[in-house]
């Protein structure tokens, strides 16, 4: 079946340092990746994706890239800001189904 | 243009009531998604639909939840005798087709069986 996993939280940075968060992935097929964001009272947003190996997603100083042969998706930023504050959920998709990973609670200090 | 609204949001009920969820898609959107996130989980996968049919319902947990969407627009999800471990946010998300075509959610439903 498909899952994905990713690193265990909460996270607290502090401002302008640099974020990584691990996504691991098993599919059947070849699946698109997400990462998705859900700010504090908010719904779920897409925040990136990419959909074949090899490709880079980025938006709003995020990137992650496919990679294939590590089956990982995982996401950086340089420079974290506060409002960066959120739960990002990585996140896989085949036949029209997404299937998340559990989500990890960034927190971002001043 | 208005997102992908759901009502109510939130939904308190007694144990073996049966509760029914709207969601309203972008119009236009012909694919619509249900998805159930439990506290701490991310959002799990119940149901798609691709017009007025359901699609896939494989992540339908048990015979006690149904859906529908008999105009192809609005999407109803009933459940029959809630059990307290229904409880949990119920997600819908619409898309403009099925496939890569990107999901965009609604706000959510918090269902809360006591």
């Amino acid at each position: 079946g498909n899952s994905v996993t990713q690193m265990e939280g909460p996270v607290t940075l502090s401002e302008e340092a640099f974020l990584t968060i691990n996504c691991t992935y098993t599919a059947t097929g070849y699946p698109s990746l997400f990462w998705y964001v859900q700010y504090p009272g908010e719904g779920l947003q897409l925040l990136l994706k990419a959909t074949k190996a090899d490709d880079k997603g980025s938006n709003k100083g995020f990137e992650a890239t496919y990679r294939k042969e590590t089956t990982s998706f995982h996401l950086e930023k340089g420079s974290v800001q506060v409002s960066d504050s959120a739960v990002y959920f990585c996140a896989l998709l085949v036949n029209s189904k997404l299937t998340f990973g559990k989500g990890i609670t960034l927190s971002v200090r001043p | 243009g208005a997102g992908v609204s759901q009502t109510p949001s939130n939904k308190v009920t007694e144990k073996g009531k049966y509760v029914e969820l709207r969601c309203d898609p972008i119009s236009g959107h012909t694919a619509l998604y249900w998805y159930r996130q439990s506290l701490g989980q991310g959002p799990e996968f119940l149901i798609y639909f691709q017009g007025t049919g359901a699609a896939d319902d494989s992540g339908l947990p048990n015979d006690r939840f149904f859906a529908v969407r008999p105009e192809g627009s609005v999407s109803t999800l009933k459940i029959q005798r809630t059990e307290r471990g229904d409880s949990a946010v119920y997600l819908c998300a619409s898309s403009l087709y099925g496939g890569t075509y990107e999901q965009y959610f609604g706000p959510g439903t918090r269902l809360t069986v006591t």
